[in-house]
């Protein structure tokens, strides 16, 4: 079975300042791994995603994880926080790219900026 | 990529009735997701709909509860069949496609009063 830890219901930081959501996996098999963002009243779109290859990976929105495959961890980081980042922020997890095979999520967190 | 088109988009239902939830894919794919997220939680997956065989449910979910019809390889329902306050969340459509990650409607918000 799979399954996903955030850690940290809740962040806040300040405008500008660094953004880390911390995400570990448990997985029995190389996990694909993504980070979702939810804003309010809206659906879910893909911020980034680990499928194999290079562990650094960037996406939408200045967003970039990183898979530690020795710590079992897929952290999301931004240098620079902006206003519009406030939003819930999910980490899921998948044993395949299989069109068929479903993904785990984390509880999720939610992010405040600080003016 | 998917665009999936989901509806409702929210309603307000009596406790005891059923609502049917609609959600159409602008392209062909073998599986789709249902998934409930309930009021300040994470999303917990409801079944897999396979089109042209019985869905199959999760753990803690029932057919007789959220039966779910796959008519065809764009189209998918969801029913949410007598309803308590309990079942007030929302719920989501999701797919997965050759790039790996999966799409998402923007979800059905219900509120069971």
């Amino acid at each position: 079975a799979q399954s996903v830890t955030q850690l940290g219901s809740h962040v806040s930081v300040s405008e500008g300042a660094l953004v880390l959501l911390r995400c570990n996996y448990s997985s029995s098999v190389p996990p694909y791994l993504f980070w979702y963002v939810q804003y309010p009243n809206q659906g879910l779109q893909l911020l980034l995603k680990y499928t194999t290859g290079a562990t650094l990976v960037k996406g939408i929105n200045g967003f970039e994880a990183e898979f530690k495959k020795s710590e079992t961890s897929f952290h999301l980081t931004k240098p620079s926080a902006h206003m519009s980042d406030a939003a819930e922020y999910f980490c899921a997890v998948s044993r395949s790219n299989f069109g068929n095979e479903k993904l785990t999520f984390g509880t999720g967190t939610r992010l405040t900026i600080i003016p | 990529s998917a665009v999936i088109s989901q509806k409702p988009s929210r309603d307000i239902c009596q406790r005891g009735t059923s609502l049917t939830i609609q959600c159409q894919v602008d392209s062909q794919v073998t599986m789709m997701f249902w998934y409930r997220q309930q009021p300040g939680q994470s999303l917990t997956l409801i079944a897999t709909a396979n089109q042209g065989s019985e869905a199959t449910y999760e753990s803690g979910f029932v057919i007789d509860k959220f039966p779910i019809s796959r008519p065809n390889l764009t189209f998918s329902t969801l029913t949410v069949s007598n309803m308590s306050p309990e079942d007030s969340s929302i719920y989501l459509c999701s797919v997965r496609t050759g790039e790996h990650e999966a799409f998402f409607g923007q979800g059905t918000r219900l509120t069971v009063v």
